[in-house]
């Protein structure tokens, strides 16, 4: 039973517009959410976090936001450009340290001129 | 360059051979660890190190056998395979377990069994 989903294997966007890429979570338990990012032949990289306790994070163009009502989370990035075009994991982690993640299994990116 | 290099890039292998992964990490951490991603899976945690330490095990069966000879180095060996352990595996590193802190993965050994 997948507790992390990414429900939309692939994504396509024009070059300049807002790319939405979502994730949803069914443990209550998780408390610290990333996104990493994956080129082929090259292993993820870390992109963007956020706790539990916030429900937005920032980072230039990148901007995380988290609803734990609907445990739910999305990765905003605005303008796309084709330098984007990965896939890109969600990943939780649950309190108590250990630093385990749990991942879901990617959605491919394609920003397009 | 994420700082974590992996050895060999590609390998296909028997059931019967034994084989090495190996793992290093330039950044100056203390836990590593190795994934397992599968088609269309999601990554799977297999092993955790911290301090040269076995701290995690996820019930991986025997024929994958980590070692960890110092905290900049991850070794996984391979014996009699299957051809559904055929993944990318993924060496990565972070500070420490302790808390959360962004994990640092190197590139991936594509491993084939045949």
């Amino acid at each position: 039973d997948q507790q992390v989903k990414q429900n939309s294997p692939s994504l396509s966007v024009q070059e300049g517009r807002i790319s939405i890429l979502n994730c949803d979570y069914t443990n209550s338990m998780f408390d610290y959410f990333l996104w990493y990012k994956k080129y082929p032949a090259e292993g993820p990289t870390f992109l963007i976090s956020i706790s539990s306790i916030k429900d937005k994070n920032e980072d230039g163009r990148f901007t995380v936001f988290l609803n734990k009502s609907a445990k739910h989370l999305s990765l905003h990035i605005v303008p796309s450009q084709p330098g984007d075009s990965a896939v890109y994991f969600c990943a939780a982690s649950l309190g108590g340290g250990g630093n385990k993640l749990t991942f879901g299994t990617g959605t491919q990116l394609k920003v397009e001129l | 360059e994420t700082g974590v290099t992996q050895t060999p890039r590609h390998l296909v292998m028997g059931m019967t051979n034994k084989k090495s992964l190996k793992c290093e990490q330039h950044l100056g951490h203390n836990a590593m660890y190795w994934y397992k991603q599968s088609a269309k899976k999601p990554l799977e945690l297999m092993f955790v190190y911290s301090l040269e330490e076995r701290v995690e095990n996820n019930s991986v069966p025997s024929r994958f056998s980590p070692e960890c000879p110092n905290s900049s180095h991850l070794f996984l060996h391979l014996h009699t395979l299957q051809p559904e352990d055929s993944a990318l595996y993924l060496c990565a590193s972070s500070q420490s377990t302790g808390g959360v802190n962004e994990q640092y993965f190197g590139p991936g050994t594509r491993l084939t069994v045949t």
